[in-house]
């Protein structure tokens, strides 16, 4: 299977700030990615796929980056709605996987 | 708008079979692959399988000999069954619609807890 690491696990920032979480897959997955916000009780909510491309109705403060093993969900404007947790989520290869989660906190 | 509802027991005693199922309504049943995943503490989110709309199956190799995901297209439903239960298995499992790889729909969720 594909691993993908996120860094870091937990992110702690104030409102305006301007974030940045990491993904790196264990081996090249093209533009295969997509980024999840999940709030607590709630299932995950698709944010971005293809690596870059915002899903319908999906704020423009957020952005993706990348491409191949790397990749990047970029959060500007940082809003008390978006503490939630992000997931990276590969799908190059059949067997789907996922990141393991990054925290979002405020400050 | 795509809206997916599953239902299935809640708590399950070793070894028994888990058995969910999830009802598509709105959009278009035949386009999508419809999935099962699973998400502990522990392992965070896991791909448990999918199905199309002609019965064509998709496991994550590592549940495969347990499970078996089916499809009812006279009623827009797809069912997981999980046999052989372990603690192990203690997870929220959520129903989905898979598009070009990425899940942009999601049942709520259901909490299976096995517990003797």
């Amino acid at each position: 299977d594909i691993q993908m690491t996120q860094s870091p696990s937990t992110l702690s920032a104030s409102v305006g700030d301007r974030v940045t979480i990491t993904c790196r897959a264990s081996q090249n997955v093209n533009r295969w990615l997509a980024w999840y916000q999940q709030k607590p009780g709630k299932a995950p909510d698709l944010l971005i796929h293809k690596a870059s491309i915002l899903k319908s109705g999906v704020s423009s403060r957020f952005s993706g980056s990348g491409s191949g093993t790397e990749f990047t969900l970029t959060i500007n404007s940082l809003q008390p709605d978006d503490i939630a947790t992000y997931y990276c989520q590969q799908y190059n290869s059949s067997v789907y996987t996922f990141g393991q989660g990054t925290k979002l906190e405020i400050e | 708008q795509v809206q997916l509802q599953q239902w299935g027991a809640g708590l399950l005693k070793p070894s028994e079979t888990l058995s969910l199922t999830c009802a598509v309504y709105g959009g278009s049943f035949s386009g999508y692959y419809w999935n099962w995943l699973r998400q502990t503490p522990g392992k965070g989110l896991e791909w448990i399988g999918e199905i199309n709309l002609s019965g064509s199956t998709n496991y994550n190799p590592s549940l495969k000999s347990r499970v078996t995901i089916s499809v009812d297209t006279s009623t827009n439903q797809f069912s997981l069954r999980l046999s052989s239960v372990t603690a192990a298995d203690t997870a929220v499992y959520f129903c989905a619609g898979l598009r070009l790889g990425e899940f942009p729909y999601w049942g709520r969720g259901t909490l299976v807890t096995v517990s003797s």
